[in-house]
């Protein structure tokens, strides 16, 4: 089985300011690993996904999330946020092979202080 | 053109109900999902169906059903409604099993009174 780990579930920040969101996973088998963005009064949207390769993936909106498989993490950053990062963030894991079963963290509530 | 659709958008029923909430995807994907979040924000799978397999059905009361009439469509029947099924529930589609990314609906807002 897997579980997905938040530690934050609140994180202000001001705007310009860099951020990191946690997320720590614990499984028995190899997972994907995704982050997903829910923006308010809206369904979750794919924000950067690992799967294999470069451990550092990147999202087009300047977020990136490193795999470290030693510490099973998968933690997100960005260098300077802005207003519009404002949502909860989710963490989420699937077993290799498995049925595409995502499992989610607790989410991440961001807020970007002007 | 909205690629995963639900509807209600909002959904107020009383206990003891049965209620339905239908979801559309016009991607061509072959598997959806329902997942329910909860009051703390909690997600959580429900149902995927896979060409109108039902593959998986984590631990979910009986009185839930999906019902799926064609590859595009997965329903999600509710019977006697209960207090604690108050929760956004968003469906989701992903081309196929595997390792593919899930595109979420808007979710619908369902509260029990």
């Amino acid at each position: 089985a897997q579980s997905v780990t938040q530690l934050d579930s609140q994180v202000p920040v001001f705007e310009e300011a860099p951020v990191e969101l946690r997320c720590n996973y614990s499984s028995s088998v190899s997972v994907y690993l995704f982050w997903y963005v829910q923006y308010p009064n809206q369904g979750l949207q794919l924000l950067l996904k690992y799967l294999s390769g470069s451990t550092l993936v990147e999202s087009i909106n300047g977020f990136e999330a490193e795999f470290n498989k030693s510490q099973t993490s998968f933690h997100l950053r960005k260098p300077s946020v802005h207003i519009s990062d404002t949502a909860e963030y989710f963490c989420a894991v699937s077993e290799i092979g498995g049925a595409n079963n995502l499992f989610f963290g607790t989410g991440t509530r961001l807020t970007v202080i002007p | 053109d909205t690629a995963v659709s639900q509807t209600p958008k909002y959904l107020v029923t009383q206990m003891g109900n049965d209620k339905s909430i239908k979801c559309e995807q016009n991607l061509g994907h072959d598997t959806m999902y329902w997942y329910k979040q909860d009051s703390k924000k909690f997600l959580k799978i429900m149902f995927s169906y896979n060409n109108k397999e039902l593959i998986i059905n984590e631990t979910v009361p009986n009185r839930f059903s999906p019902k799926s009439p064609d590859k595009a469509h997965l329903n999600l029947h509710i019977n006697s409604l209960e207090l604690g099924d108050s929760a956004v529930y968003f469906c989701a589609s992903s081309p196929r099993q595997g390792t593919d990314e899930q595109y979420f609906g808007p979710g619908t807002r369902l509260t029990v009174t």
